[in-house]
């Protein structure tokens, strides 16, 4: 059990610039949770996957964001024409799902855009 | 979700027990009580949780009110290491969508 893994640690970008964003979930859970967290507050959810399913989706999240599991295996979050207002920490999860669910996060991807 | 309120901040001395009260009123019967921390710089870190009983585990104990609208987080012996934001969080177990507030800020100071 390696964790959850997310690449990159650390994005700065301008502003107008696409950005992606990769988590790698633990092998054997089929539930992927996107969450965003800015200074001081805690994490919102964005999105999640169960298998290749989007099954959930914010109502806070923008049309430029988008996000994709293919195959049930890694994720990838999309920013397109970035904004200052998206600087934030990008934070990954998986679980299994079930009765009792517990969520395995990753380290996360700070968002810097200039 | 049911909403949760947690004191905004605490301070604990290394080696002594940490009780993390949250207050949960609007909780409903097939809601859990999940607490996660954060520590610097990393991604949530799950504890515990339960729906009726009291539960411990390697980690801590989560005391949980016969009435449900409350439960505390009992670190038996904090170490500096425990030192987090830590997150009260109430929902239903399916399709588990975490609601963060905004947690309470733990210092252990030795």
């Amino acid at each position: 059990d390696t964790g959850v893994s997310q690449d990159p640690r650390h994005k700065i970008t301008k502003r107008g610039q696409n950005v992606t964003f990769r988590c790698d979930p633990i092998s054997e859970h089929n539930r992927l949770y996107w969450y965003r967290q800015t200074l001081g507050q805690g994490p919102e959810f964005l999105t999640y996957f169960q298998n290749e399913a989007q099954l959930e989706k914010s109502r806070l999240l923008s049309d430029r964001f988008s996000a994709e599991r293919p195959k049930g295996s890694f994720s990838t979050l999309e920013i397109q024409r970035t904004e200052q207002g998206d600087s934030a920490m990008y934070l990954c999860a998986s679980s299994f799902g079930g009765t009792g669910e517990k969520l395995f996060f990753g380290s996360g991807t700070q968002l810097s855009v200039l | 979700d049911a909403k949760t309120t947690q004191p905004t901040s605490m301070d604990c001395a290394e080696g002594r027990a940490a009780n993390l009260p949250c207050n949960h009123s609007t909780i409903s019967g097939n809601e859990y009580v999940y607490w996660y921390r954060q520590i610097h710089s990393q991604g949530p870190q799950y504890i515990i949780h339960g729906l009726k009983n009291n539960e411990t585990n390697e980690m801590a104990s989560l005391i949980i009110t016969e009435d449900r609208k409350s439960s505390t987080l009992i670190l038996p012996h904090a170490t500096l290491r425990d030192t987090a934001v830590y997150y009260c969080i109430v929902t239903k177990a399916a399709g588990n969508k975490l609601t963060f507030g905004g947690g309470t800020r733990v210092l252990v100071k030795p």
